[in-house]
């Protein structure tokens, strides 16, 4: 079956606009994360989405960054006025039900570049 | 602060050898701990779990050890495949926040044919 997939694989920005990194899971799969990979660095949790709770947004580095799920399915991570610090891997994940022991499954990410 | 560290960030082994990866964490509230596996341009994928309740799991060519004591956890590959070369992450997951995972910063291991 389908994986994880994520659009667009790249984005070049430039400072200051928004952009949208748009995540697909894997039909049927309750819960979805976010996470970053900035150069050099381990993986970076930012928010988590489990069926229709609240989101665990504890990781979101600024008031810039917002996410969404709608419909249970299709996420958007939207970064507002973004900054070069901002360049990194984005990487959104899926798992069955969102309990720590489910395998997260990732999609390849969206590589942000900001000029 | 980081609370999952992987201190060597590249390792390389010869082929057939034995490669032990490390990992140590800071926060008595994780309770489950993963391994994942990422090649260039790909995402993570899954390759080994351990709940705090054991201090051993294996897998085929894959062994994950926990030392709760010691706030550590290895990764062992016996034996080394020039396949097994990519990024090797450590993971872990606190006892109350979902499939929440902290990462840590990564082990390229390389093994050499």
């Amino acid at each position: 079956g389908a994986g994880v997939s994520q659009s667009p694989s790249n984005k070049v920005t430039e400072k200051g606009k928004d952009v949208e990194l748009r995540c697909d899971p894997i039909s049927g799969h309750t819960a979805l994360y976010w996470y970053r990979q900035s150069l050099g660095q381990g993986l970076e949790f930012l928010i988590y989405f489990q069926g229709n709770s609240a989101p665990d947004k504890s990781g979101l580095p600024s008031d810039r960054f917002s996410a969404e799920r709608t419909g249970g399915s299709v996420s958007t991570l939207t970064i507002q006025r973004t900054q070069q610090e901002d360049s990194a891997v984005y990487l959104c994940a899926s798992s069955l039900s969102g309990h720590r022991s489910d395998t997260q499954y990732f999609g390849p990410g969206t590589r942000l570049t900001v000029l | 602060d980081q609370q999952v560290k992987q201190n060597s960030p590249s390792l390389s082994v010869q082929e057939g050898r034995i490669s032990i990866l490390n990992c140590d964490y800071t926060n008595s509230m994780f309770d489950y701990f993963l391994w994942y596996k990422k090649y260039p341009a790909e995402g993570p994928t899954f390759l080994i779990s351990i709940s705090s309740i054991k201090d051993k799991n294996e897998d085929g060519r894959f062994t994950v050890f926990l030392n709760k004591s010691a706030k550590h956890l290895s990764l062992h590959i016996v034996p080394s495949q020039p396949g097994d070369s990519a990024v090797y992450f450590c993971a872990a997951a606190y006892y109350n926040q979902g499939g929440k995972l902290i990462f840590g910063q990564g082990t390229e291991l390389s093994v050499k044919p």
